[in-house]
């Protein structure tokens, strides 16, 4: 089953807006990672955030990380139409592979 | 600059064909991965590989089978293809895995099949 759980499951806002997603998680991690994907393409990784950091940039992209409500959230600034897209929370699983959750599905309008 | 080559793109299977996906890689990574993608069930993990000549079972493996004979190759079968297999298949790859490793994997395109 899935170990994340993004929240919301949609989110519609306009151009010039912020974006915030949510992911929780069940188990203790070593890093997680957010994931964009838009329609009818491959997943595209986004950023990751080690267990022992509490927050990360890139670009207009802010990650945090608090591992004792074992929750992430995703800020996109500024959001463009382009950003479009579902973005997935992906955590460890199994030795060697991610977990990742159902995604949140981010529309951007102009 | 390929990355991660997903073939075919799209098809179409009976009940009970067979059909093998391939999917291939140019970044000399040694993980590669096969998910499957439903509304509304996010990814999940069908088979994994942690090189060449390994592959492991994941979280949904029944029904499938792969192969990992070259480094670059992952290939994914169904044996006696079931209408539940209709789905959307993505293959990834990743450069480290494990204990304290990043794993940030490349997907591919992903290849969309229909099982009627």
């Amino acid at each position: 089953s899935q170990q994340g759980e993004e929240d919301p499951q949609a989110l519609s806002i306009q151009e010039g807006e912020n974006a915030t997603m949510n992911c929780s998680y069940k188990t203790s991690i070593n890093n997680l990672q957010w994931y964009r994907q838009n329609s009818g393409r491959g997943l595209v990784h986004l950023i990751l955030i080690r267990s022992n950091e509490r927050e990360k940039h890139s670009g207009r992209l802010r990650v945090t990380l608090d591992t004792s409500k074992k929750s992430s959230s995703l800020l996109i600034t500024a959001s463009r139409a382009a950003d479009t897209a579902s973005y997935f929370c992906a955590t460890d699983f199994y030795r060697y592979a991610l977990n990742f959750g159902k995604g949140t599905s981010l529309l951007v309008t102009p | 600059n390929a990355g991660v080559t997903q073939t075919p793109k799209f098809r179409v299977l009976k009940t009970g064909q067979s059909m093998t996906l391939l999917c291939a890689q140019d970044m000399n990574h040694e993980y590669m991965y096969w998910y499957r993608q439903d509304p509304g069930m996010g990814l999940r993990l069908i088979h994994y590989s942690v090189g060449e000549g390994t592959t492991a079972k994941g979280e949904v493996p029944d029904g499938y089978n792969v192969s990992r004979l070259k480094k670059q190759n992952f290939l994914l079968g169904l044996e006696s293809a079931a209408p539940s297999q209709t789905s959307v298949y993505f293959c990834a790859s990743s450069y480290s895995a494990g204990f304290s490793a990043k794993n940030i994997q490349y997907f591919g395109a992903g290849t969309r099949l229909s099982v009627l």
